[in-house]
């Protein structure tokens, strides 16, 4: 069975450092990937996604940028982080095929302080 | 562009009570419908789906129907349980073009809180 695993699961960060959060998933190929963000009391706003290595688009303007090195490994990055990049942070996975339900996983809860 | 919208919260009901969650959308095309589920400080997970029209997605005791007419994907379950407190979200998932499957467009998200 798939398996998606995100770290940390939780971090809080000074107003000016770097960032860096994890995602892998195993137990699948080729999976489309993930990041979304979800503010205190809101929904969820797709960051960024990604078909295949390196191969990342970007939904919305922002502090934040993707990666993908590996087929199954995605990483979100900042160079300074913000206060206002303070939020739950979710990975998640879908098959790459027709099938259009997402799997996610636990979460990072970052606060920039 | 497309979009999701949920009734809003907080709903608080006694156990054993009727849900009824409202969830109407926007979306050009044929998209797929979700129900998530989010524990507390956990991340989403899927409760139910539907992908056409009529279709009704069902899991652990909580249905909904895919309305194509009133664009609707109303959630709803019997008799809740204290442990179903959650928040619940909404969801859909364009159906056009390649790259966009598994790109979700969520609701704002309803509170639910069941007390004994």
């Amino acid at each position: 069975s798939q398996t998606i695993h995100q770290w940390p699961a939780t971090l809080v960060q000074p107003v000016g450092s770097p960032l860096s959060l994890e995602c892998t998933v195993e137990g699948t190929s080729n999976p489309n990937l993930y990041w979304y963000r979800q503010a205190a009391g809101r929904g969820l706003q797709l960051l960024f996604y990604s078909v295949g290595i390196g191969q990342i688009s970007s939904e919305v303007p922002q502090n934040l940028s993707a990666s993908r090195p590996q087929d199954r490994q995605f990483i979100l990055s900042s160079k300074k982080l913000l206060l206002s990049d303070s939020g739950f942070y979710l990975c998640a996975w879908s098959a790459g095929d027709r099938r259009t339900e997402a799997f996610f996983g636990q979460g990072t809860r970052l606060t920039v302080v | 562009g497309d979009s999701v919208t949920q009734m809003e919260g907080p709903v608080t009901l006694s156990e054993e009570a009727f849900l009824t969650i409202n969830c109407t959308y926007t979306a050009t095309g044929y998209p797929s419908l979700f129900w998530y589920v989010q524990y507390p400080g956990e991340g989403l997970q899927l409760l139910l789906k539907a992908t056409k029209a009529d279709d009704k997605g069902s899991n652990k005791g909580f249905e909904a129907t895919y309305r194509k007419e009133t664009t609707s994907f109303h959630l709803e379950k019997g008799s809740v349980q204290v442990s179903d407190s959650a928040v619940y979200f909404c969801a859909l998932s364009a159906r056009a073009g390649g790259t966009s499957y598994g790109k979700l467009t969520f609701g704002q998200g309803t509170i639910l809180t069941v007390h004994p």
